[in-house]
This record gives C-alpha cells, sequence and structure tokens, in this order.
C-alpha cells in the first residue's frame, strides 16, 4: 500500500506562471514531510520540508502547504524557471525514521 | 569534493555475475541507504543501516545484501545478477531521523 502518493506522473507550466505539484499520505502519524528534486544523472537534493504542526513552509520562491485533515500537501513554486525541469518526490520518514518517497512528478517549464 | 561518492557510476553486466556498487561519504552520518529508482516506480529502499553493527532489510532486499564496513562506507551487492535488476541504484545518508543527501548514483545494466 502507497503511503506517500503523486499521482500525476508529469506536469508542464509555462515559464513565469506557478507550478504547483501535489502529494497525497495515507499514514496520519506522519510528523513531517519533505520534497526532493531530481536533475537526469544526478542523485535528488532535498528542496523544502515541513512540519506536521505548520500548514504552509516558504523558502524563497517555493512554498509547501499541508493540509492535514486532507492528508495533502502542495509545492508551489512561482515564478517558474527553466532550471525548475526536474523530476519532484514528495516523502516521509515513518515511524521507523525509513523516508518513504512518491514515485515522482516530471515538471516541465515551457519557454 | 562530493560528500556522498558511488562507484561506478555505469555498469553493464551480464545475469548470473557479481557485481558490488560501493559507497563512500565524507559527511560523517551514521545512517546509510541504498536505494533503486526505476521509471514511473519512484525510489525503493533496498537495505539500510543506521550505524556499524546495524543492518535492516527495506521493501525489496531479495536478491540483493550490503556490507557496512566502517562508518563512511556502505557497499551493495548482486549476488547473481538478473536483467530486472537493471535500474538506477542511489546510496544516501543521514544524520538522524532528517534530510537525507544522496549520491549520483550508480546505473546498472544487466543483460
Amino acid at each position: 500500500d502507497q503511503q506517500v502518493k503523486q499521482n500525476s506522473p508529469s506536469l508542464s507550466v509555462q515559464e513565469g506562471r506557478i507550478s504547483i505539484l501535489n502529494c497525497d499520505y495515507t499514514n496520519s502519524m506522519f510528523d513531517y514531510f519533505l520534497w526532493y528534486k531530481k536533475y537526469p544523472a544526478e542523485g535528488p537534493t532535498f528542496l523544502i520540508s515541513i512540519s506536521s504542526i505548520k500548514d504552509k513552509n516558504e523558502d524563497g520562491r517555493f512554498t509547501v502547504f499541508l493540509n492535514k485533515s486532507a492528508k495533502h500537501l502542495s509545492l508551489h513554486i512561482v515564478p517558474s524557471q527553466p532550471g525548475d525541469s526536474a523530476v519532484y518526490f514528495c516523502a516521509a520518514p515513518d515511524r521507523d525514521d525509513k523516508i518513504i518517497f512518491g514515485k515522482g512528478t516530471r515538471l516541465h517549464i515551457l519557454p | 569534493d562530493a560528500d556522498v561518492t558511488q562507484t561506478p557510476r555505469n555498469r553493464i553486466t551480464k545475469t548470473g555475475k557479481r557485481i558490488m556498487l560501493e559507497c563512500s561519504q565524507t559527511k560523517g552520518h551514521d545512517r546509510m541507504y541504498w536505494y533503486r529508482q526505476d521509471p514511473g516506480l519512484g525510489l525503493q529502499l533496498i537495505y539500510y543501516s543506521f550505524d556499524v553493527k546495524d543492518i535492516n532489510k527495506g521493501e525489496i532486499s531479495d536478491g540483493y545484501s550490503v556490507s557496512r564496513q566502517a562508518q563512511a562506507k556502505f557497499s551493495l551487492s548482486l549476488e547473481s545478477a538478473i536483467p530486472n535488476q537493471t535500474a538506477l541504484y542511489f546510496c544516501a545518508t543521514s544524520p538522524g531521523e532528517d534530510t537525507q543527501y544522496f549520491g549520483p548514483g550508480t546505473r546498472l545494466t544487466v543483460l
């Protein structure tokens, strides 16, 4: 059973517009959530996180929103830039401190 | 210099061969992980280690073994490689129940 779900395999957004990447989870015991970004031929890199006691965390162009009642979080990138084209993974650590990853969403920023 | 390194970066081998993938880190982290990435499947945890004497199976450990030779080194072995083990393999480290830092990945092809 997938505990962290990213239901959109890919997303295309015009440069300068807002990119919204979505993630759903099933385990209400998750304490915090992370977003990773991955370029081809590179390992994933940490992007931003949010604690379960917050509903928003902002870092520059990146904002993560958490809706605990809906078990849903989203990553907003605004304005989107060409360098944002990558695969984005939503993740959460389970009770054994293993990080559970979603399947990823490939973001294409269009010129 | 990269904090998490993986060798080799690319490897092509034949069915039945024994393969070892190596991971080294200079971050001083106790926790190390091996993941596999297949297209559309995100990152799947193979094995993880919380310190030198600790080895734990992940979601997909069958067909794999690991060795934690030192705090800085964690190697993954395929005793008898098979074609469906063709994938990208990532090593990661973590200081605790926190962000993980990934290596650049090893692309393994089993013919």
